[in-house]
């Protein structure tokens, strides 16, 4: 099946620095990723839509200078959290369409992100 | 802009009743309608899916309905087991390759033995 890998799965950081997290698809290739925040108890909040080769494109009230998304080949994206503040602290997941099913997405495991 | 209400919020059943989770959206162009299955720390995972085409789909123990015109659908578990035990969120989507999801609020589902 599509399996999706999210690099690294915990990373605890101090306010203001930046903090990358990987999203690869291991066994397909994707021309669309999804990022998402998910803050406890809460669902998933859609941040951008990451087009391999092109520029991502952010929901609104995402600050696209503040989380920088890059979508390099067509099994990796990257979301950058630049100066990190604690209110940054969140669970973030990828997503990934499967190139057998368009419309089915696949996630990745998340990283949970600690900015003190 | 698009949204996607679900109810409920929380749903306690004994073990072997049914569950039942109802979603509304109000995108009228979206024709997929995922479910995922989360727990606790770990990734949303796929249970069923419909698209607008059909009006019913059933996988063993899961069944997804979907009434296009009053723009509801909704998850049935049947014989419910503690492992059915987790969050379970609705989404609904414009199914185009690349077409974003947009996720319900998430039901959380306790099945007591």
């Amino acid at each position: 099946g599509a399996v999706v890998s999210q690099h690294p799965s915990r990373v605890i950081c101090k306010s203001g620095t930046s903090v990358k997290i990987e999203c690869r698809s291991l066994d397909f290739q994707a021309t669309t990723m999804f990022w998402y925040r998910q803050f406890p108890k809460q669902s998933l909040m859609l941040m951008a839509t990451s087009n391999e080769g092109s520029k991502a494109t952010y929901e609104q009230g995402v600050e696209k200078d503040k989380f920088l998304i890059n979508h390099a080949s067509l099994t990796l994206s990257t979301l950058t959290v630049t100066s990190a503040h604690p209110e940054d602290s969140s669970f973030y997941i990828c997503s990934a369409n499967s190139a057998g099913g368009p419309d089915t997405q696949y996630f990745g495991p998340g990283t949970r992100l600690t900015v003190l | 802009g698009e949204n996607v209400e679900q109810h409920p919020s929380t749903l306690s059943v004994q073990e072997g009743d049914s569950a039942v989770i109802k979603c509304t959206y109000s995108d009228s162009a979206s024709n997929y309608f995922p479910w995922y299955k989360q727990e606790l720390g770990k990734r949303p995972q796929l249970i069923i899916d419909i698209r607008s085409n059909v009006g019913e789909k059933k996988d063993q123990r899961i069944a997804v309905t979907l009434n296009k015109t009053a723009k509801h659908f909704s998850l049935h578990i049947t014989e419910t087991q503690p492992e059915d035990s987790a969050v379970y969120f609705c989404a609904a989507s414009r199914g185009n390759q690349g077409g974003k999801l947009i996720f319900g609020q998430g039901t959380e589902l306790s099945v007591k033995p």
